[in-house]
């Protein structure tokens, strides 16, 4: 069971917008930056976003990302089939101090 | 370009201590801007962050591992390592090193291959 909870899957259709959300409390995603991890079947996961809202060099504005209290949201629009992938959320955990993942939401471009 | 590798036995018994190692290229593991990470995923589930180590020896815990976990630092060789004690066969998972990038990217910027690691007898 994980700190940060995610849906475990969401879909849409290639060209539409989708949005995984994250859930953690006020001493995690409350109190510190957010990051998101992209992660295809049998390789690593690779930053997708950093400080809860920027991207990283090479990372098309299609993702997006925002924090509202204690629960964060990644975005991805004009949905591509190579969007399909395993999407976690992260952050330092104040009180545990530990960083946290959530449990992963697996991505379909149906 | 800074890389990272992962090494070990892909087999370790059940109680036995399963010892990683991450070996560092192309950066510093000396920086203050950085510290180490280990994180795993076990078959079919999520990522779950182990421990992570600074250059300094500043160490942090996952919670529910620290009492089985040690993890360490070896500027001189350029990596760190990971020991997890009394392993049973819920341990056994893909294991990622990381490097958790502290003042800029606050995430874990790169990230190695992973390595598997099995535990049966």
């Amino acid at each position: 069971q994980s700190v940060l909870t995610q849906p475990p899957s969401v879909s849409a259709a290639p060209g539409q917008k989708v949005t995984v959300s994250c859930s953690g409390s006020s001493s995690s995603i409350g109190k510190n930056f957010v990051s998101w991890y992209q992660q295809f079947p049998g390789t690593a996961p690779k930053l997708l976003i950093f400080d809860t809202n920027k991207r990283p060099s090479g990372i098309p504005d299609r993702f997006s990302a925002s924090k509202s209290g204690a629960s964060a949201t990644l975005g991805i629009t004009g949905l591509q089939t190579g969007d399909e992938a395993d999407y976690y959320c992260g952050t330092w955990d104040s009180s545990l101090d530990s960083w946290v993942f959530g449990g992963g939401t697996k991505l379909t471009v149906l | 370009q800074v890389q990272l590798q992962e090494s070990g036995p892909g087999l370790v018994k059940p109680s036995q201590t399963l010892s990683l190692t991450c070996t560092v290229s192309g950066g510093s593991i000396n920086s203050g801007d950085y510290s180490w990470s280990w994180i795993r995923q076990s078959p079919g589930k999520g990522l779950e962050w182990i421990a992570c180590v600074q250059y300094s020896g500043t160490i942090y815990y996952n919670p529910s591992l620290k009492s089985r976990t040690i993890i360490s630092v070896d500027t001189s060789k350029r990596r760190f390592s990971l020991k997890l004690t009394s392993v049973t066969a819920a341990d056994t998972a893909v294991y990622y090193c990381a490097r958790y990038s502290m003042f800029y990217y606050h995430a874990m910027d790169v990230w190695g291959q992973g390595t598997t690691v099995t535990v049966s007898s």
